[in-house]
């Protein structure tokens, strides 16, 4: 079936540091990939997102691009802040078995000042 | 905010009680996601209506249903509690049915089995 895989955690960084968090999956036909993020006591808010091979989903300084050839989606953020604390999940969605999202197992990332 | 509500936030109850959870996607969509979050299981799927019909099952337990109303608002109902089941309970709503449609949450239910 299909599965993402998740650096463990937790991330501690210092504020302005550069961020990767790696994400890799295994499915059959061409899922769409997609980054979560959970603060404290929330839900989870949808980050960015990436629908087919060499796309590249951006939001608020975060990027992923979508690798097909190392089945790799990767978290990446030039220069972290405090606020970027939170748990971060790597998310698929196999379009040709269901629409349901198949989660890592979350990066927790602590950011310091 | 994320336009999808869940009531209660909070649930704290007994061993063998039945609970209901209760979800209202945001305006406009169709489909509706439950996931369980535990530290053991992390995220799990449970299950996913599509304009009152359900589309696709996960790792739901035979004593847990669910269902959606005309209005499209969800329930999730858990019963013959087990210590096991004290967990977050998320619901997702997107506009579409099967596809890659951005799924967007809930604060979640946190669910307490004592």
């Amino acid at each position: 079936g299909d599965s993402v895989t998740q650096m463990e955690g937790p991330v501690t960084l210092s504020e302005e540091a550069f961020l990767t968090i790696n994400c890799t999956y295994t499915a059959t036909g061409y899922p769409s990939l997609f980054w979560y993020v959970q603060y404290p006591g929330e839900g989870l808010q949808l980050l960015l997102k990436a629908t087919k091979a060499d796309d590249k989903g951006s939001n608020k300084g975060f990027e992923a691009t979508y690798r097909k050839e190392t089945t790799s989606f990767h978290l990446e953020k030039g220069s972290v802040q405090v606020s970027d604390s939170a748990v971060y999940f790597c998310a698929l969605i196999n379009t040709g078995t269901a629409s349901k999202l198949t989660f890592g197992t979350g990066t927790r990332l602590q950011v310091t000042l | 905010d994320s336009g999808v509500t869940q009531t209660p936030k909070h649930l704290i109850t007994a061993t063998g009680q039945r609970v209901t959870l209760r979800c209202s996607p945001r305006s406009g969509d169709l489909s509706v996601y439950w996931y369980q979050q535990s530290l053991d299981q992390g995220l799990q799927f449970l299950i996913h209506y599509y304009n009152g019909e359900e589309r696709a099952k996960g790792n739901i337990l035979e004593r847990f249903s669910a269902q959606q109303f005309p209005d499209l608002h969800s329930e999730l109902n858990l019963s013959s509690l087990e210590l096991g089941d004290s967990a977050l309970y998320f619901c997702a709503s997107s506009a579409g049915g099967q596809g890659p449609y951005e799924q967007y949450f809930g604060p979640g239910t946190r669910l307490t089995v004592t």
